[in-house]
C-alpha cells in the first residue's frame, strides 16, 4: 500500500524556518517525482514545488521561489521542504504528494498533511 | 503558463448525475489534466488522468460511476448516481516547465 507521511509542521514566528519531511513507502521511491502542496485554511489547493526522481529537475511556485527549498533523500525514502522566512501567508496544510512518474507532472498519491501556522 | 478555471460550484440530486468542467487557457487546449477530490475535512484524493483525446486512467479504488470526457479545452468530470459521500470539492490540475496548476476546485452539493 503506498503511503506518503508528513512530519515538522508547527507554530513558527514570522521570518523564522521550519523544516518539514515526508516518508514514503509501498513503493520505489526512486522511481517517481514528489511534490509538496498547500491549502491555506478555507481555501483551494496551491501546489508549492517538485522534483524528479534523480532531484535533477526541481521546481517552485513563485510564491515560495527564493525561500523554499525541496530536496530528497532516496535511500531514507524521504521528501523534505526547508522553509525559510516564514510570512502569515504561508500558513497552510501542507501536503506531500507521489508523483506519477518520474519526472513534475501530475500526482497520485496524497498524504493527511502537517499544519504550519506562522504567526507572532 | 496555462491557466485551469473551474466552476465555483455545482449541486445535483442524488442519484441523479453531474458534469464538472475545467478549462483550459489559450494554447493549452491539448494539455492532459488531473481530477481530484476533497471530502470535508480530509485530504485530496486522486481521481484521474484526463486527455484531450478523452481517454482517461482512473486511480486505485475509484468508483465506475466517475467517468472523464474532454472537447476541445474543456475537460469533464461526470459523477453518475450520485452518493451522499460525493459531496466535495473537486479540483483539476496540468502541468507545464517543471510547475503544477491548480484550477479553483469546483464545490459539489448533493441534495
Amino acid at each position: 500500500e503506498v503511503q506518503v507521511v508528513e512530519s515538522g509542521g508547527g507554530l513558527v514566528q514570522p521570518g523564522r524556518s521550519l523544516r518539514l519531511s515526508c516518508a514514503a513507502s509501498g513503493f520505489t521511491f526512486d522511481d517517481y517525482a514528489m511534490h509538496w502542496v498547500r491549502q491555506a485554511p478555507g481555501k483551494g489547493l496551491e501546489w508549492v514545488s517538485g522534483i524528479s526522481w534523480n532531484s535533477g529537475t526541481i521546481g517552485y511556485a513563485d510564491s515560495v521561489k527564493g525561500r523554499f527549498t525541496i530536496s530528497r533523500d532516496n535511500a531514507k525514502n524521504s521528501l523534505y521542504l526547508q522553509m525559510n522566512s516564514l510570512r502569515p501567508e504561508d500558513t497552510a496544510l501542507y501536503y506531500c504528494a507521489k508523483g506519477d512518474q518520474q519526472l513534475i507532472r501530475h500526482f497520485d498519491y496524497w498524504g493527511q498533511g502537517t499544519l504550519v501556522t506562522v504567526s507572532s | 503558463q496555462p491557466v485551469v478555471t473551474q466552476s465555483s460550484s455545482a449541486s445535483a440530486s442524488l442519484g441523479s448525475s453531474v458534469k464538472l468542467t475545467c478549462t483550459l487557457s489559450s494554447g493549452h487546449s491539448s494539455y492532459i489534466i488531473a481530477w481530484h477530490q476533497q471530502q470535508p475535512g480530509k485530504a485530496p484524493r486522486y481521481l484521474m488522468k484526463l486527455e484531450g483525446s478523452g481517454s482517461y486512467n482512473k486511480g486505485s479504488g475509484v468508483p465506475d460511476r466517475f467517468s472523464g470526457s474532454s472537447s476541445g479545452a474543456d475537460r469533464y468530470l461526470t459523477i453518475s448516481n450520485l452518493q451522499s459521500e460525493d459531496e466535495a470539492d473537486y479540483y483539476c490540475e496540468t502541468w507545464d516547465s517543471n510547475t503544477v496548476v491548480f484550477g479553483g476546485g469546483t464545490k459539489l452539493t448533493v441534495l
